[in-house]
């Protein structure tokens, strides 16, 4: 069975660009989550999607938004790129909300110049 | 302060020995994660403790939900054990926003 899956591995934009991160869960996983991680920074909540639905974010701009897609599949968009969005993206899936293990993808690492 | 304390820092430790990385948090919560981070960035779940003591072969987590405190020991350590360890709390009623903490990097040497 496929794990979290991931995309694009890298990618590099400029200040001001926009960037669009991809993440398949795990097939059944309906809840996906992503979550932040800067250089020298520890894991930050971003968002969580929920049968398609935002159900929470964490504190983070308006320019990070997404959406889940009815595959359950989720994109990540942030607008108006800024050096501090460098940053290594983690998507999370789980089957149960609140009491499901969660597992991860590779990540995407978004390198901003 | 953080809501969730992660000690010691920093690792080292040689192959064999038995090896404990500890948790604290500050705040109310519905489970606790122990994940692992090799470098790279990946990210493996290791365990979700809401109660109690979980074992995966050489690894034990441990959790005191009265004294707000948890534990991931590893026995017989390994290079390959070689790794970031975060603890991650759920705090009730927070809908599923995980809060970590600053991760245990460990090295394991021959």
């Amino acid at each position: 069975e496929a794990g979290v899956t991931q995309s694009p591995t890298h990618l590099i934009k400029t200040r001001g660009q926009q960037a669009t991160l991809r993440c398949s869960p795990i097939s059944g996983h309906t809840s996906v989550y992503w979550y932040q991680q800067a250089l020298g920074l520890g894991l930050q909540f971003l968002l969580w999607y929920d049968e398609g639905e935002e159900r929470n974010r964490g504190n983070f701009p308006p320019r990070f938004s997404g959406r889940q897609f009815p595959n359950y599949s989720s994109e990540l968009n942030v607008n108006a790129l800024e050096l501090e969005d460098s940053a290594l993206y983690l998507c999370a899936s789980s089957l149960q909300v609140n009491t499901g293990e969660l597992f991860f993808g590779e990540g995407s690492r978004l390198t901003v110049l | 302060k953080n809501e969730v304390e992660q000690s010691p820092q920093n690792l080292t430790a040689q192959e064999g020995e038995f090896i404990t990385i500890n948790c604290s948090y500050s705040v109310g919560i519905s489970a606790l994660h122990w994940l692992q981070q090799h470098p790279g960035g990946g990210i493996v779940s290791l365990f979700m403790l809401s109660s109690g003591k979980k074992k995966h072969g050489r690894l034990i987590a441990t959790i005191n939900i009265q004294e707000k405190h948890s534990s991931l020991h590893i026995t017989a350590s390994h290079p390959r054990d070689s790794a970031v360890y975060i603890c991650a709390v759920r705090a009730t009623g927070t809908a599923s926003k995980l809060t970590f903490g600053t991760g245990t990097r460990l090295q394991v040497t021959l």
